[in-house]
């Protein structure tokens, strides 16, 4: 199955600044998927990201906030926009495999100061 | 609409008894389910997964786990609990018929005691 890479593994940010994430995939994918998980509760989808087409937002999820590039079929970016404490959470880029499966990256644990 | 629910946030097993996390799912529609294991400050490792094919579906590590529509369940099992199984485990439903959203439970936390 693809391996996944994902960067930063952790940053510490001041509040109203900006972070990039980074997800990088061993193979070309067509669909990958952003995720956040708050602190002791479960995975929630951001977004879909597949190459050539704009994200699809899940409810409560904004462009503005959370823009996603997908420019091939091995890396996207999230960025975490004008960032609060609120956005303190684990991020984790997903990818959908050859047998209905989803591997997920490492996640990027961020704190928002 | 797809949802899933696990009962028992914080489960605790002697080393060597039997581990049994429960998974109920709702789906309008047949559903795929997953069992993901979470070590601390890792990513989600897929443990085993249901795809309409064999009911009683075996994975990594000697875990397994029984589709039972009749029950609504995806119950995750393993006979004999090892100390390295001390994670926090996820159920997740999508729909069949491709690449559909994933809607994960809210995860327990296993606690294996020596």
């Amino acid at each position: 199955s693809a391996v996944i890479s994902q960067k930063p593994s952790r940053d510490i940010c001041q509040r109203g600044t900006s972070l990039t994430i980074q997800c990088q995939v061993d193979s070309q994918v067509t669909m990958m998927f952003w995720y956040r998980q708050q602190p002791g509760q479960s995975l929630t989808l951001i977004a879909t990201a597949n190459q050539g087409s704009e994200a699809t937002y899940e409810s409560g999820f904004v462009i503005d906030k959370f823009p996603i590039s997908r420019p091939n079929l091995t890396f996207s970016t999230l960025t975490v926009s004008n960032m609060s404490p609120e956005d303190s959470s684990i991020y984790l880029c997903s990818v959908a495999t050859g047998d209905y499966g989803y591997t997920f990256g490492s996640g990027t644990r961020l704190t928002v100061v | 609409a797809q949802s899933v629910t696990q009962l028992g946030s914080h489960v605790s097993v002697s080393e060597g008894a039997l581990v049994l996390l429960r998974c109920n799912y709702s789906s309008s529609v047949p559903p795929y389910l997953f069992w993901y294991v979470q070590y601390p400050n890792q990513g989600l490792q897929l443990l085993l997964k249901y795809t309409s094919a064999a009911t009683l579906v075996k994975g990594i590590n000697g875990f397994e786990a029984e589709f039972k529509k009749s029950e609504t369940s995806f119950h995750l099992t393993k006979p004999s609990a090892h100390m390295s199984d001390a994670a926090e485990y996820f159920c997740a439903v999508s729909q069949s018929g491709g690449y559909q959203k994933v809607t994960f439970g809210i995860g327990t936390k296993l606690q294996v005691i020596p």
